[in-house]
């Protein structure tokens, strides 16, 4: 159990274009998702935190109005980066978490590269 | 500000030699510490909690375990297929979010 599907895995677009990411609990519910960012060879940065029905809270340095982050069930997250530039290219990764006092667990990450 | 050091960075092994993965960490009241593998391009699989010290988890080859200041993760007689990079992170009360160690890069060479 506690599989998370992340979708697409891999993406690439232009320079202005606006990307969003999908991002799924599908054999239970996650009361709280997350957002993360990894760069080659780094470990894991939390871009955000947001639980079903609420405003997401974003981590210190992360744009809100660049990345979007929607959370409208309890099964499903979306991140969507707006007018993306190449720094935006990354390897972006969510993990869902059933109830407070258990373990996140990961979806296998986007890739998004922006020419 | 809670805070997570993995050594070593890199650690290459024989297939069957055994050895340990060290996690340091401090945190103020701590409510987990997790391990997790990650394999290229992929994101993390949870391996184990462990919530206080003294407390051991085992799965296959490997064993974690913790004390109030740090945590291990033995690998016994590894495989080529235990070649990941292997993550701790901490999380303290009062805080939603997990902080991450850089990680150890293990290889096991057949």
């Amino acid at each position: 159990g506690a599989v998370v599907s992340q979708h697409p895995s891999w993406v690439i677009c232009k320079s202005g274009t606006s990307v969003k990411i999908e991002c799924r609990s599908l054999d239970f519910q996650a009361t709280t998702m997350f957002w993360y960012r990894q760069f080659p060879k780094q470990s894991l940065m939390l871009m955000a935190t947001s639980n079903e029905g609420s405003k997401a809270t974003y981590e210190q340095g992360v744009e809100k109005d660049k990345f979007l982050i929607n959370h409208a069930s309890l099964t499903l997250s979306t991140l969507t980066v707006t007018s993306a530039h190449p720094e935006d290219s990354s390897f972006y990764i969510c993990s869902a978490r059933r109830e407070s006092d258990q373990p996140q667990h990961f979806g296998d990450g986007t890739r998004l590269s922006i020419l | 500000e809670d805070q997570v050091t993995q050594s070593p960075e890199a650690l290459r092994l024989q297939e069957g030699e055994s050895s340990s993965l060290n996690c340091s960490y401090t945190v103020s009241g701590l409510r987990g510490l997790f391990w997790y593998r990650q394999d290229p391009g992929k994101g993390p699989e949870f391996l184990f909690t462990l919530y206080s010290a003294g407390e051991e988890k085992e799965k296959e080859r490997l064993k974690a375990t913790l004390t109030k200041k740090e945590s291990f993760l033995h690998i016994t007689a590894p495989k080529p297929e235990d070649s990941a990079t292997y993550l701790c992170a901490v999380r303290g009360f009062g805080n939603e979010k997990l902080t991450f160690g850089t990680g150890t890069r293990l290889t096991i060479i057949p």
